[in-house]
């Protein structure tokens, strides 16, 4: 199957700093690259999302960025906040483009 | 939220017994799946539908059966439970996408499988 590598495991940074969490894929058919935000205990939910035709996304403090050819796509958080803290999921869509296969995660920590 | 229910959310049972785990939604998408999440592996794939009676196998099939006989629900069954099957398991499910390419998953609350 296709894989979706994910670092760092885990990453702690310090209010008002900046986080950046990196992702590569192996298919070169993935066309959907979305970031899962998911708080201890909950389901993961959406938080930004890329398509293969835009190289870069912003939303408020979040942006992703998709180099295509190199495979890699990135998550980029802002101005960080204690709330913030949660694991982070990078997906990439399979071959058939019907299902998604996700990073391991990125456990985020912001201190205040 | 969307309309997404699991049931049981939380279920203890014995090596060797079969366990079936139903997903409701309330959507009309087109789009089921189902997912383990454990620590250090994330979320896997373990089978899909796209439409009543259509399903295909993720990455972590083995194990596991599915059936989608209507639209609203799509049930995992473990035939044969083992303690490798213990983990948190998430229905999503999903619309078409511009192009007819997948669009964002909406995740159920999980379910806790422990087998003991």
């Amino acid at each position: 199957g296709e894989n979706v590598e994910q670092h760092p495991s885990t990453l702690s940074v310090q209010e008002g700093d900046s986080a950046v969490i990196k992702c590569t894929y192996s298919d070169s058919a993935s066309n959907y690259f979305p970031w899962y935000k998911q708080e201890l205990g909950k389901r993961p939910q959406l938080i930004i999302d890329i398509r293969s035709n835009v190289g870069e996304k912003k939303d408020q403090r979040i942006a992703v960025t998709l180099n295509k050819t190199a495979k890699h796509f990135s998550l980029h958080i802002t101005e960080t906040q204690p709330e913030d803290s949660a694991v982070y999921f990078c997906a990439a869509s399979t071959n058939s483009g019907y299902a998604l296969n996700f990073g391991k995660g990125t456990s985020l920590l912001v201190t205040p | 939220d969307a309309g997404i229910t699991q049931s049981p959310r939380h279920k203890v049972t014995e090596t060797g017994t079969p366990v079936t785990l139903r997903c409701h939604q309330t959507e009309n998408h087109r789009y089921m799946y189902w997912y383990r999440q454990d620590p250090g592996h994330g979320l896997r794939l373990i089978h899909y539908s796209y439409g009543v009676k259509d399903t295909d196998k993720g990455e972590v099939s083995d194990g596991y059966s599915v059936s989608r006989s209507k639209t609203e629900d799509f049930l995992l069954t473990l035939e044969s439970a083992t303690s490798s099957q213990t983990s948190v398991y998430f229905c999503a499910i999903s619309e078409w996408a511009s192009g007819g390419d997948t669009g964002e998953l909406f995740f159920g609350e999980g379910s806790r499988l422990t087998v003991l």
